[in-house]
């Protein structure tokens, strides 16, 4: 069965103080993995989608990377609004775009 | 260019009572999804359409149909709403087929009394 494990569930940084959140995942064929920003009270917000083992991609403060079996997500020297969920999904073969998602990493940064 | 715009954004049903949920999409997409999000589950798909006239089953179908009677549109509909199903419910759109991005509204706070 297809699954996607996100940890921690909550994390607590000080401004400045970089660190990592993981999504180890289960999949048969991977076609993408994909991290997604959700503020509270809003809709998940696309940040990265990557695709094969190695694979490395940034935005300001981000950096996401892929193994075969999990992915991280870099947040380097993080500022208050960096807090937010963070969360992660895969997709698997077939001919939709359907995602699983994990449960998400809970990240507030404190000034 | 909205994006993806769901209504309502805010809604409380009486058990048994019905909905529909509405969610427009102007870019175009040929797929779109419906999701329910629950405290410590994770974004759960519903229902998801391939095109317009077509739907399929997700993870959670049950006490949920839906219709896409126009390519921009994909309607979310509660029969017989139970408190189960009291959840942030959130729509998604996507190209075609491939390895596309989905793109999410805002969703809409459901509670079920």
């Amino acid at each position: 069965e297809d699954q996607v494990t996100q940890s921690p569930e909550a994390l607590r940084l000080q401004e400045g103080e970089s660190s990592s959140l993981n999504c180890s995942y289960t999949v048969s064929g991977l076609r993408g993995l994909f991290w997604y920003r959700q503020d509270p009270g809003k809709g998940p917000e696309f940040l990265f989608t990557l695709y094969s083992a190695g694979e490395e991609k940034e935005k300001e403060r981000l950096k996401a990377t892929l193994t075969k079996k999990e992915s991280f997500l870099h947040i380097t020297a993080p500022k208050p609004e960096d807090s937010a969920t963070y969360l992660c999904a895969v997709q698997g073969p077939g001919n939709t775009d359907k995602l699983i998602f994990g449960t998400g990493t809970r990240l507030q940064v404190f000034p | 260019n909205a994006g993806v715009t769901q209504t309502p954004k805010f809604r409380v049903l009486k058990t048994g009572q019905s909905m529909t949920l509405l969610c427009a999409q102007d870019m175009n997409h040929e797929y779109m999804y419906w999701y329910r999000q629950d405290p410590g589950m994770g974004l759960r798909l519903i229902h998801y359409s391939v095109g317009e006239g077509t739907t399929a089953k997700g993870e959670v179908p049950d006490g949920y149909n839906v219709s896409r009677l126009k390519k921009q549109n994909f309607l979310l509909g509660l029969e017989s709403a139970a408190p189960s199903q009291t959840s942030v419910y959130f729509c998604a759109s996507s190209y075609a087929q491939g390895r596309n991005i989905q793109y999410f509204g805002a969703g809409t706070r459901l509670s079920v009394l």
